[in-house]
């Protein structure tokens, strides 16, 4: 069964800080990679979708897949109170969001 | 913007009582999906329907059923509630092109309690 493991934390960060949020999927079709944000009591948000090696960055948001280590990641550049949520990963080994398997999520927290 | 609502934010059923969850998108999305989110399990696909009247099981359908009669709208049925059903309930919707299909958005949650 395809899995999608990250770091429960809590992690927490000063503000100001870049904030790193860590993903490792074990299925080596997976093609699509997500990451959603999600506040308390709210619902999924996506932030930034990668397919390829390598970095996307938007904005402050910055998401770097390696395919061979099967692994995503997201940096927060100049992490705000505002960014206090927990951070969802997913991936699809289609392009369909029918075969999204979800992560348990990160929580974040950044410290004022 | 792309709005799915959901009609409930909160309930509170007993067991054994049927549950309606009511969701509906007004973005004309061909893909609908119900997950369920539990603490430390993420989030898990009970149901999706790619069309009026489809449905495909998802991961954890046991103890559900859904319907759609109409495209915008995907209904969640919890035939006999039961305790373990208790948790937080998302509807979501994509669209059906290559480039929209698997970028979800999700309705604000239907908070569930079954006593």
């Amino acid at each position: 069964q395809k899995e999608v493991e990250q770091n429960s934390g809590p992690l927490s960060v000063p503000e100001g800080a870049i904030a790193s949020l860590n993903c490792t999927y074990s299925d080596r079709g997976s093609q699509s990679f997500f990451w959603y944000r999600q506040y308390s009591g709210k619902s999924p948000e996506l932030i930034m979708f990668i397919y390829s090696n390598g970095d996307k960055e938007d904005g402050r948001f910055t998401a770097q897949l390696n395919k061979a280590s099967q692994y995503v990641s997201l940096l927060i550049r100049d992490s705000q109170p505002s960014d206090s949520a927990t951070y969802l990963c997913a991936d699809t080994d289609t392009g369909s969001a029918r075969q999204l398997t979800f992560g348990s999520g990160t929580q974040l927290t950044v410290l004022p | 913007d792309v709005k799915v609502t959901q009609s409930s934010r909160y309930l509170v059923k007993r067991t054994g009582e049927k549950v309606f969850l009511e969701c509906v998108q007004d973005m004309d999305h061909e893909n609908m999906f119900w997950y369920r989110q539990d603490p430390g399990l993420g989030l898990r696909l009970i149901y999706f329907s790619y069309d009026v009247k489809m449905k495909e099981k998802g991961d954890i359908p046991e103890g559900y059923s859904v319907s759609r009669e109409k495209k915008e709208r995907f209904s969640l049925i919890l035939e006999s509630a039961s305790t373990n059903q208790t948790s937080m309930y998302l509807c979501a919707s994509t669209a059906g092109t290559a480039s929209g299909a698997n970028v979800l958005t999700f309705g604000a949650g239907s908070r569930l309690t079954v006593l």
